[in-house]
């Protein structure tokens, strides 16, 4: 099956500090790209969601201008952590889409933050 | 409101047993995921439904349109099947477009 790659897999930052997380589709071309945030005990929340290309569409509530999503090849999505906080501690999640795959989406194996 | 109820939330079953995990959801759909979260919070996804029943090894899914309804079955569980079951429904938006909306998941936890 397809396959997701996030990097890194955990980081601990300080507050004030910038993180960025990358998603990658290793066997397909994912015209489509999601970001997740999940909170322990919590379902994932969807953050938002950009096609290749094109800007990102977030959901509301999050911060466009705080999580800054960059999706500008078809096979690699980035996710900056902009001044971080420790309330931005979470567990976020990347998730892929292809025209092949029609309604699959296939999920990378996320990336723990920690901010101090 | 569109939500997805899962249930139970929490199972512990032995080793051996026939597990089923519940998923209802409130109005139309194009599609139903069932994904597995491993403890280290990695999600896989077991099945993509929109009709019918569907079989990978152990795992069973099933969807019933009319009832707005899908189960998830394990057959003869083991420990490594425990893990936290979400179920993902993408409602019909007029197009392909249209979010995932997910449950809560379902914490099982098989023992030896």
């Amino acid at each position: 099956g397809a396959v997701v790659s996030q990097h890194p897999s955990r980081v601990i930052c300080k507050s004030g500090t910038s993180v960025k997380i990358e998603c990658r589709s290793l066997d397909f071309q994912a015209t489509t790209m999601f970001w997740y945030r999940q909170f322990p005990k919590q379902s994932l929340m969807l953050m938002a969601t950009s096609n290749e290309g094109s800007k990102a569409t977030y959901e509301q509530g999050v911060e466009k201008d705080k999580f800054l999503i960059n999706h500008a090849s078809l096979t690699l999505s980035t996710l900056t952590v902009t001044s971080a906080h420790p309330e931005d501690s979470s567990f976020y999640i990347c998730s892929a889409r292809g025209v092949r795959q029609q309604e699959t989406q296939y999920f990378g194996p996320g990336t723990r933050l920690l901010v101090l | 409101k569109n939500e997805v109820e899962q249930s139970p939330q929490n199972l512990t079953a032995q080793e051996g047993e026939f597990i089923t995990i519940n998923c209802s959801y409130s109005v139309g759909i194009s599609a139903l995921h069932w994904l597995q979260q491993h403890p280290g919070g990695g999600i896989v996804s077991l099945f993509m439904l929109s009709s019918g029943k569907k079989k990978h090894g152990r795992l069973i899914a099933t969807i019933n349109i009319q009832e707005k309804h899908s189960s998830l079955h394990i057959t003869a569980s083991h420990p490594r099947d425990s893990a936290v079951y979400i179920c993902a429904v993408r409602y019909n938006y007029g197009g392909s477009q249209g979010n995932l909306i997910f449950g809560k998941g379902t914490k099982l936890s098989v023992k030896p």
